[in-house]
């Protein structure tokens, strides 16, 4: 059964350096997401992405952030310059169509900021 | 805003045991509301859902029933397994646009001792 791949599955980082988070969508699969959860804290909308652009965002997804689809296969979470506060687990998702509810998730990366 | 709040966990309990885990939800219009469930190391994975109000959602011997007029989404097993551990999360899609961005609830780890 085809699933969503996120790498790597544990990273850590000094504050202020910058962290890409990877994802491998499933292969037909149109709109894409980000979400993150902080321990102990509700799982949190990040972004959603289609036909190469980002389509709505949260607050939490200020400027330190940005997303990309370098290719027909990734997608990708950038934090510029992390903070100790960015540390949390990040699920990637996707789903299939605009008619469809079922989001399909990855296993999520877990960032720690030291 | 939308949110969700589901009972605080862990919930343990053993073999056989009858489980209700409590989820209510607050959101204008008619979201669809989902249950996700989390294994050790793995993604989450979507249960059940419900998209319309006195819908029932079903799988795996789960079900939850979608009641508009307690803005309630309450998971329940009448049997559960020791296979049934994990995190479970209750969502719902809020009704902007077709990207349909989740709104999770915090989560209930549920253990099941043999």
């Amino acid at each position: 059964e085809p699933e969503v791949t996120q790498t790597p599955s544990h990273q850590v980082t000094q504050m202020g350096q910058e962290v890409i988070l990877r994802c491998v969508p499933i292969s037909n699969h149109l709109y894409f997401y980000w979400y993150r959860q902080i321990l102990g804290q509700k799982v949190e909308f990040l972004v959603s992405f289609y036909n190469n652009e980002i389509s709505e965002k949260s607050e939490i997804f200020d400027d330190q952030f940005s997303v990309e689809r370098p290719d027909g296969s990734n997608f990708t979470l950038k934090i510029r310059s992390t903070k100790l506060e960015d540390s949390a687990m990040y699920f990637c998702a996707s789903k299939q169509s605009g008619s469809t509810d079922t989001q399909y998730f990855g296993p999520g990366t877990r960032l720690t900021v030291l | 805003g939308d949110s969700v709040t589901q009972m605080e966990g862990p919930v343990t309990l053993s073999e056989e045991a009858f489980l209700t885990i409590n989820c209510t939800y607050t959101a204008t219009g008619y979201p669809s509301l989902f249950w996700y469930v989390q294994y050790p190391g793995e993604g989450l994975q979507l249960l059940l859902k419900a998209t319309k109000a006195d819908d029932k959602g079903s799988n795996k011997g789960f079900e939850a029933t979608y009641r508009k007029e307690t803005t309630s989404f309450h998971l329940e097993k009448g049997s559960v397994q020791v296979s049934d551990s994990a995190v479970y999360f209750c969502a719902l899609r809020q009704m902007r646009g077709s990207q349909g961005n989740l709104i999770f609830g915090k989560g209930t780890k549920l253990s099941v001792k043999p």
